[in-house]
């Protein structure tokens, strides 16, 4: 069964640091694209970032275009999202999810990583 | 960007009802739209891609059709496990905008 765990989300304050993992299992990780989506509390689904397969190709919302990094490491079947200069619009639950080879859609995703900027 | 506009934002039906949800394109985006639901506290889950090809498991009282620029879905007689927040995608780009989200509810 595919899982995909998110982790590294916490209380931070404005202007910090913070990067996501998301652990991947139970498929082939190297071979699929893998997408972050956010989404603020009592919000809704905001797509933040997609990584091709062999990571050479990045794709970012306007929104957090300069201060946000996806990248992966394949080796380790991990996806990583490293988040610079922390704002309080950044709270939200963080997902990851995998891209499907089939439909180009998002067809599994993690429970969420829950990151709360707040001083 | 691509923006996708869904409506309505929530929408209260009785059981057994028939439920549409449509979801309208900035820009013609042929047929790549995608819906997911998304129960409280749940990860989202894909229903339909390319506008109206069922997912794997997905029951088959949701359906999904349009092109273009105007989209719609459609769960044909609504379940008590239907309430839920529901979500279009567009993927025609690769900045994978959504919908705001219809909220559906019962009476």
């Amino acid at each position: 069964q595919v899982q995909l765990v998110e982790s590294g989300g916490g209380v931070v304050q404005p202007g910090r640091s913070l990067r996501l993992s998301c652990a991947a299992s139970e498929f082939t990780f190297r071979v699929y694209a893998m997408n972050w989506v956010r989404q603020a509390p009592g919000k809704g689904l905001e797509w933040v970032a997609s990584v091709s397969s062999d990571g050479r190709k990045e794709f970012y919302a306007d929104s957090v275009r300069g201060r946000f990094t996806i990248s992966r490491d394949n080796s380790r079947n991990t996806l990583y999202l490293q988040i610079d200069s922390l704002r309080p619009d950044d709270t939200a639950v963080y997902y990851c999810a995998r891209g499907s080879i089939r439909t180009a859609c998002f067809d599994y995703w993690g429970q969420g990583t829950l990151v709360t900027v707040s001083s | 960007d691509i923006q996708m506009t869904q409506s309505p934002s929530t929408l209260s039906a009785s059981i057994g009802d028939r439920v549409t949800i449509s979801c309208r394109a900035s820009q013609t985006i042929s047929s790549w739209v995608a819906w997911y639901q998304q129960k409280p506290g749940k990860a989202p889950k894909l229903l339909i891609y390319k506008a109206s090809s069922l997912e794997s498991g997905v029951p088959s009282r949701f359906s999904g059709s349009g092109s273009g620029t105007e989209f719609t879905l459609n769960i044909s007689s609504l379940q008590p496990d239907d309430v839920a927040t529901y979500y279009c995608q567009q993927y025609n780009s690769e900045s994978r905008t959504f919908g705001q989200g219809t909220r559906v509810e019962t009476k």
